[in-house]
C-alpha cells in the first residue's frame, strides 16, 4: 500500500513568520511530488511541483525533496493571512500508463495576524 | 490556462436516483480523474481514464461507473445514489508524464452532492 503521510494540524503561524509543512511517503520509486493549496469549499490548486532532490523556490514558496529520506516539505516565507488554507501533499508513483496521484490528508495552516 | 469545468456546483438527489456528474477539460489532456473528498479522509480516487473509452478503477470504485466517449469529457455515474455517496466530487485532468513536469493534475471547481 503506497501511503502519503502529513500532520493534519492545525498549524498556527504568526504573520510574517516561516510556515513549514512536512510530508513523508512510502515508496522509494516515486518520481513526482506536488503541493496543492485548498481553501475551504474550493478545489485544490497547484502551488509547487518538484522532481529532483534539493530545493526549488518560487516566490515565497520553497519545496524541498529528499528521496533518500522519503521526505518532501514546503516552506512559506513571510506568511500572510491569505496563506491560511489546507495544504495537500501528492505523490506520483511513476508507473507510466498508470499516472495516479496519492494524496495526503492535508495540513490545515492558520496564519495569525 | 488549463480549464476544467464541472456541470454543477451543488446537486441534491434522492436515494435510488441515477446521477450523472459531467467534467470537461479544454487542454487536450489524455488523463482524466474522478475523486471524492470527505473530511478526515482526504482525496480518494474513484476512477481514472488515460484515453478515450479507456477506464481504470481507482481506490473506491464501488457504486460508481464512468464514461469517456470523447477526449475532453469524462462522466461519473452513480447508478443508484445512496446517502453514503454524499460528498464533494472533484474532477481533474493531466498529460501523461512523457516529459518530466507534464504530469500536473488540474482540478475542476467540484460538485457538492447531497443524497437525501
Amino acid at each position: 500500500q503506497k501511503e502519503v503521510e502529513q500532520n493534519s494540524g492545525p498549524l498556527s503561524v504568526p504573520e510574517g513568520a516561516i510556515a513549514s509543512l512536512n510530508c513523508t511517503y512510502s515508496d522509494r520509486g516515486s518520481q513526482s511530488f506536488f503541493w496543492y493549496r485548498q481553501y475551504s469549499g474550493k478545489s485544490p490548486e497547484l502551488i509547487m511541483s518538484i522532481y529532483s532532490n534539493g530545493d526549488k523556490e518560487d516566490g515565497r514558496f520553497t519545496a524541498q525533496l529528499n528521496k533518500a529520506s522519503q521526505y518532501v516539505s514546503l516552506l512559506i516565507r513571510d506568511s500572510q493571512p491569505s496563506d491560511s488554507a489546507t495544504y495537500l501533499c501528492a505523490v506520483d508513483w511513476g508507473d507510466f500508463g498508470n499516472e495516479k496521484l496519492t494524496f495526503g490528508t492535508g495540513t490545515r495552516l492558520t496564519i495569525i495576524p | 490556462d488549463v480549464k476544467v469545468t464541472q456541470s454543477s456546483r451543488y446537486l441534491v438527489k434522492r436515494t435510488g436516483e441515477k446521477v450523472f456528474l459531467e467534467c470537461v477539460q479544454d487542454m487536450d489532456h489524455e488523463n482524466m480523474f474522478w475523486y471524492r473528498q470527505d473530511p478526515g479522509l482526504g482525496l480518494r480516487l474513484i476512477y481514472f481514464s488515460y484515453d478515450v473509452k479507456m477506464k481504470e478503477k481507482g481506490d473506491i470504485p464501488e457504486g460508481y461507473s464512468v464514461s469517456r466517449e470523447k477526449k475532453e469529457r469524462f462522466s461519473l455515474i452513480l447508478e443508484s445514489a445512496s446517502t453514503n455517496q454524499t460528498s464533494m466530487y472533484l474532477c481533474a485532468s493531466s498529460l501523461p508524464p512523457r516529459v518530466v513536469g507534464t504530469d500536473t493534475q488540474y482540478f475542476g471547481p467540484g460538485t457538492r452532492l447531497t443524497v437525501l
